[in-house]
């Protein structure tokens, strides 16, 4: 799989849209790019993912540039419940599986007042 | 619905005891992980099953660790011998298939801590 760079912690205005930016330069053209977050002493929760187009749900909106080599985490009025670490995972195919996710740092985003 | 639930929440333990740790995914899914994420680290992989069999075990640190799922549900992650770099938090996830787009969910994880 891909591996991804993303800048290790950035702090956020409560109200404020924050956008965590994401680098995956090697993404190859099955590889999909997820986001997750962790908040403290908790599991990781699912917020969003997408291939090449961009994509929109509930929690986040998810940009990705056409050349796939970096994309943006969009949360657009962050609250101090999104004080989380956010993870940026290209999941690809291996073998005859999809499998697993590789986790690397992560951002800590600090949600303050 | 029910999410992903991992027991005990919290394990103490003395070195070179053995210890088994469960997960209960969620109804239906059939493919279950396993992670281990230390202090300050993201989860690192150790294996994946599709239904009863072990898909990739390729992250399990050594033959200390092992773990099953008899039924295709339940799985239980063992560890003999433990030892004090076993600490850490053991998180299990589930999604209904193996698939690019597929979502896995994951539990609250295990605190284990080997004395």
């Amino acid at each position: 799989d891909a591996k991804t760079t993303q800048p290790p912690s950035m702090d956020c205005a409560e109200g404020r849209a924050a956008n965590l930016p994401c680098n995956h330069s090697t993404i190859s053209g099955n590889e999909y790019v997820y986001w997750y977050r962790q908040i403290h002493s908790q599991g990781p929760q699912y917020i969003i993912h997408g291939l090449k187009n961009n994509e929109t749900n509930e929690m986040a909106s998810l940009i990705i540039t056409e050349d796939r080599k970096s994309s943006t985490l969009i949360l657009p009025h962050a609250t101090l419940r999104d004080t989380a670490v956010y993870y940026c995972i290209v999941r690809g195919r291996q073998s005859d599986s999809w499998g697993k996710f590789q986790f690397g740092a992560g951002t800590q985003v600090v949600v303050t007042p | 619905g029910a999410g992903v639930s991992q027991t005990p929440s919290n394990k103490v333990t003395e070195k070179g005891k053995y210890v088994e740790l469960r997960c209960d995914p969620i109804s239906g899914h059939t493919a279950l992980y396993w992670y281990r994420q230390s202090l300050g680290q993201g989860p690192e992989f150790l294996i994946y099953f599709q239904g009863t069999g072990a898909a990739d075990d390729s992250g399990l640190p050594n033959d200390r660790f092992f773990a099953v799922r008899p039924e295709g549900s339940v799985s239980t992650l063992k560890i003999q011998r433990t030892e004090r770099g076993d600490s850490a938090v053991y998180l299990c996830a589930s999604s209904p298939r193996t698939g690019g787009r597929d979502t896995q969910y994951f539990g609250p994880g295990t605190r284990l801590t080997v004395l």
